[in-house]
């Protein structure tokens, strides 16, 4: 299994731009959420998934939007992006209390 | 107020020192995650914990559910131990859909 994948690693955009952060996990888990990690806080909830079909937000969704077409992906979109947006973003998956984490995606808006 | 508080927020200490690092939180769980994250690295998880303790060679986790608080521990510290350890919480699926709540972390490092 390759567990919890994201691409890309690092992304680079200017104000306005748009663009999704790909998420996909192989361990058919329901659950999926996307967070941001910001220095010196801890990981904060965007928006979370607990199957396809069904999405919810969490804790800082504004300017983010996520849809769960399928088991295994979970992408996040930045709709027009704002330099507030720079972080390191993870995916995670999880399956009863387990949970998995992809690698991470370091995005910087100028 | 934080619905899971970490201390200390920095630690640093000497090659060989026994370490502990504290989590209280404020809801019901379903399990409490410790996680390791190197500087610039991913995100791992070191142990999930309902109750009891779990131990993984020179790491320890302990949990007192009535107490709603849980510690990490580290003996003979390494450098190599030098990272950010995060406590997370995660909810019932049956109260928060299985939400994770993340402690702001804490810094060691362990110096030769």
């Amino acid at each position: 299994n390759a567990g919890v994948t994201q691409t890309p690693k690092f992304q680079v955009l200017k104000t306005g731009q748009s663009m999704t952060l790909q998420c996909a996990q192989d361990m058919n888990h329901e659950y999926m959420s996307w967070y941001r990690q910001d220095p010196g806080m801890g990981l904060r909830l965007i928006h979370y998934s607990v199957g396809a079909g069904i999405t919810d937000q969490g804790e800082v969704p504004n300017g983010y939007n996520v849809s769960r077409s399928t088991t295994e992906d979970f992408p996040l979109r930045l709709l027009s992006a704002a330099p507030s947006q720079t972080s390191v973003y993870f995916c995670a998956s999880a399956w009863r209390d387990e949970q998995f984490f992809g690698p991470g995606t370091r995005l910087t808006v100028l | 107020k934080n619905e899971v508080e970490q201390s200390p927020q920095n630690l640093t200490a000497q090659e060989g020192e026994f370490i502990t690092i504290n989590c209280s939180y404020s809801v019901g769980i379903s399990a409490l995650h410790w996680l390791q994250q190197h500087p610039g690295g991913g995100i791992v998880s070191l142990f999930m914990l309902s109750s009891g303790k779990k131990k993984h060679g020179r790491l320890i986790a302990t949990i007192n559910i009535q107490e709603k608080h849980s510690s990490l521990h580290i003996t003979a510290s390494h450098p190599r131990d030098s990272a950010v350890y995060t406590c997370a919480v995660r909810e019932p699926y049956n109260t928060n859909a299985g939400k994770s709540t993340f402690g702001d972390g804490t810094t060691l490092t362990v110096k030769p």
